[in-house]
């Protein structure tokens, strides 16, 4: 069964730096999806993008924050300057429509910030 | 903001119990998600439903929009039933979108 595969599994960076974590959603799939997971706590939505654009985003994806799909497989979530407080399991998720078709979830990176 | 809280937080059965897990929210939606995550932290779609009662094997879903509740059930658990069940409701037009993750249930089911 297709999947949605997450690389890499576990980031470390320091205070400041870039990161970007790479997703390839399932290919027939149209909406692509970024949740986050800070240890203990909720999943939290970050963002939804389709055709080439963000469709709709929370407050916590604030400027630090992009998304981009640089080809015709890859989705991309790049945090400009991590801060501690962004350490946390990054989800990526695709669907065939946005309504009524389900969620497939990658297996997540833990992103440490130090 | 929606408000969702499931009960109950944590919940150990022996094998073979029927198992009940319940979301209520505080805002009107237009769909609900009952994901599953695994110890691992990997998260499963299980079920997306905006009315009635779904059905997928020995997991049963059902939602009631007036009353801004959803139930999953488990009939004749098993030990790799265990895991945190998650419901995620979504205000959006796009079913898919902008969900509102609950705190989710942890399951363990004893053999």
């Amino acid at each position: 069964e297709p999947e949605v595969t997450q690389t890499p599994s576990h980031q470390v960076t320091q205070m400041g730096q870039e990161v970007i974590l790479r997703c390839v959603p399932i290919s027939n799939h149209l909406y692509f999806y970024w949740y986050r997971q800070i240890l203990g706590q909720k999943v939290e939505f970050l963002v939804s993008f389709y055709n080439n654009e963000i469709s709709e985003k929370s407050e916590i994806f604030d400027d630090q924050f992009s998304v981009e799909r640089p080809d015709g497989s890859n989705f991309t979530l790049k945090i400009r300057s991590t801060k501690l407080e962004d350490s946390a399991m990054y989800f990526c998720a695709s669907s065939v429509y946005a309504t009524n078709s389900p969620l497939h979830f990658g297996n997540g990176t833990r992103l440490t910030v130090t | 903001k929606n408000e969702v809280e499931q009960s109950p937080q944590n919940l150990t059965a022996q094998e073979g119990e029927f198992i009940t897990i319940n979301c209520s929210y505080s805002v009107g939606i237009s769909a609900l998600h009952w994901l599953q995550q695994h110890p691992g932290g990997g998260i499963v779609s299980l079920f997306m439903l905006s009315s009635g009662k779904k059905k997928h094997g020995r997991l049963i879903a059902t939602i009631n929009i007036q009353e801004k509740h959803s139930s999953l059930h488990i009939t004749a658990s098993h030990p790799r039933d265990s895991a945190v069940y998650i419901c995620a409701p979504t205000q959006s037009n796009f079913g898919n979108e902008k969900l509102t993750f609950g705190t989710g249930t942890r399951l363990t089911i004893i053999p």
